[in-house]
């Protein structure tokens, strides 16, 4: 499997602008989380999927950000209009559900939004 | 709330030398516990885990045990190289339930850089 895939890596744009990231989990995956990570907050939680279904967004800063599962194969986060506080790198994981376990949380490569 | 404490970064050390990350968390209930690594430009992988109290969680050298008397998990190299240079992240889950379909949600640290020089 060639694991959590996100696109694009690199993100620039101005302020206003709308501002789509996509991911695509490990097949076969139940969990789909979505994560922002900044010097000043470090690596928080923004909202997370079960079987496609948003389960936990009280960690979207804002209505600009949304976040939709179409199906179990791909999700996207859209910033709408972007302000240069959002300038972070956002990551995807997905994971395995494991009820009474725990079942490790892999993560993309990130894309690095810069808004200017 | 679940939180989690580490120690603040940057860490510098000559190779070869012991490492010792500290963290400590707060949690209801018996969490399970985690040390993720994220090298430069990449995404956080699973360094180890422990999921209960005294298990000794271990990978490519590093250790760390589980100590529900001091509610830490301290990260522990004997020789560090160069090319564990990276960020650290401690982190804790809480419980799934199968039934609301809530997930072991991971609660992060805010990250220790270790810079290793040859």
């Amino acid at each position: 499997d060639a694991g959590v895939i996100q696109s694009p890596r690199h993100e620039v744009t101005e302020m206003g602008q709308e501002v789509t990231l996509r991911c695509k989990p490990i097949s076969g995956h139940d969990y789909l989380f979505w994560y922002r990570q900044t010097m000043m907050r470090g690596l928080e939680l923004l909202i997370y999927f079960n079987n496609n279904v948003p389960i936990d967004d009280s960690g979207m800063p804002e209505d600009r950000f949304s976040a939709k599962m179409p199906n179990a194969s791909f999700s996207t986060l859209k910033i709408q209009p972007s302000e240069p506080r959002d300038s972070a790198v956002y990551f995807c994981a997905s994971r395995l559900a494991g009820f009474g376990s725990y079942n490790e949380q892999f993560f993309g490569p990130g894309t690095r939004l810069t808004v200017l | 709330g679940n939180s989690v404490t580490q120690m603040e970064g940057p860490v510098t050390l000559s190779e070869e030398a012991f490492l010792t990350i500290n963290c400590t968390y707060t949690a209801t209930g018996y969490p399970s516990l985690f040390w993720y690594v994220q090298y430069p430009g990449e995404g956080l992988q699973l360094l180890l885990k422990a999921t209960k109290a005294d298990d000794k969680g271990s990978n490519k050298g590093f250790e760390a045990t589980y100590r529900k008397e001091t509610t830490s998990f301290h990260l522990e190299k004997g020789s560090v190289q160069v090319s564990d240079s990276a960020v650290y992240f401690c982190a804790l889950s809480d419980k799934e339930s199968a039934a609301s379909g809530s997930a072991r949600q991971l609660t992060f640290g805010s990250g220790t850089q270790l810079t290793v020089l040859p």
